[in-house]
């Protein structure tokens, strides 16, 4: 069965320094979604790509965070610089299209020290 | 207002009795409803999506939607201690996908 690929699992840094996240999406699914997870809530929403196409980064912190989908296929998240609140799990996700199912990754779990 | 809200847990059921989980939704045009499960440490998986108003069986698993209550639920059967998670529910309105809080539920052997 197809899944979403991200790496790496854990990531554990200092703040002030670049953290960077991969994404492999499901084979043939034009939408990629990343999102934040604090401890205790639902994910939200940090960026959305249709294919290439940025189309809702509205809640991305543009300061410190970028997103990039160059070929429209895998992806990369960046953090630059980290913070302590940035402590969370990140989660990749893809659908066929912007209305369908969303399926997620096991995600990448950051510890900003 | 939160976009999509749960019913507080966590919910305590013992092992072979039935679990309810409820969640409503603000966006009165919202057109597809999912319930994932997440186990601790993990990412969610889905378990159910429903469009239409109605109920949607799935293996001990029922999704009931109430479009005019703007209303979403979950029903499990015959609980089993695998089903100890947390049920989080999830709407689309405007191409974006909305999650309430989750709520945990425990399986009591």
């Amino acid at each position: 069965e197809a899944e979403v690929a991200q790496s790496p699992r854990y990531k554990i840094t200092e703040k002030s320094q670049a953290v960077a996240f991969w994404c492999d999406p499901i084979s043939g699914h034009a939408t990629l979604y990343w999102y934040r997870q604090i401890l205790g809530q639902g994910p939200e929403l940090l960026v959305q790509f249709q294919d290439e196409s940025v189309v809702d980064d509205s809640q991305l912190p543009k300061d410190r965070f970028s997103a990039e989908r160059l070929k429209g296929v895998d992806s990369t998240l960046k953090i630059q610089p980290a913070e302590l609140g940035d402590s969370a799990m990140y989660l990749c996700a893809s659908s066929q299209g912007r209305r369908e199912t969303q399926y997620f990754g096991p995600g990448t779990r950051l510890l900003v020290l | 207002q939160k976009e999509v809200e749960q019913n507080s847990g966590p919910l305590s059921v013992p092992e072979g009795a039935i679990a309810s989980l409820n969640c409503t939704y603000s966006d009165r045009v919202s057109q597809s409803f999912f319930w994932y499960r997440q186990y601790s440490g993990k990412s969610p998986e889905l378990i159910m999506s429903i469009y239409s108003n109605g109920d949607k069986e799935d293996g001990r698993f029922t999704a009931q939607l109430n479009k005019a209550s703007q209303y979403v639920s979950l029903l499990i059967r015959d609980s089993q201690p695998s089903d100890s998670a947390t049920y989080l529910c999830a709407v689309i309105s405007d191409y974006k996908l909305s999650f309430g809080a989750g709520t945990t539920v425990t399986v009591r052997a």
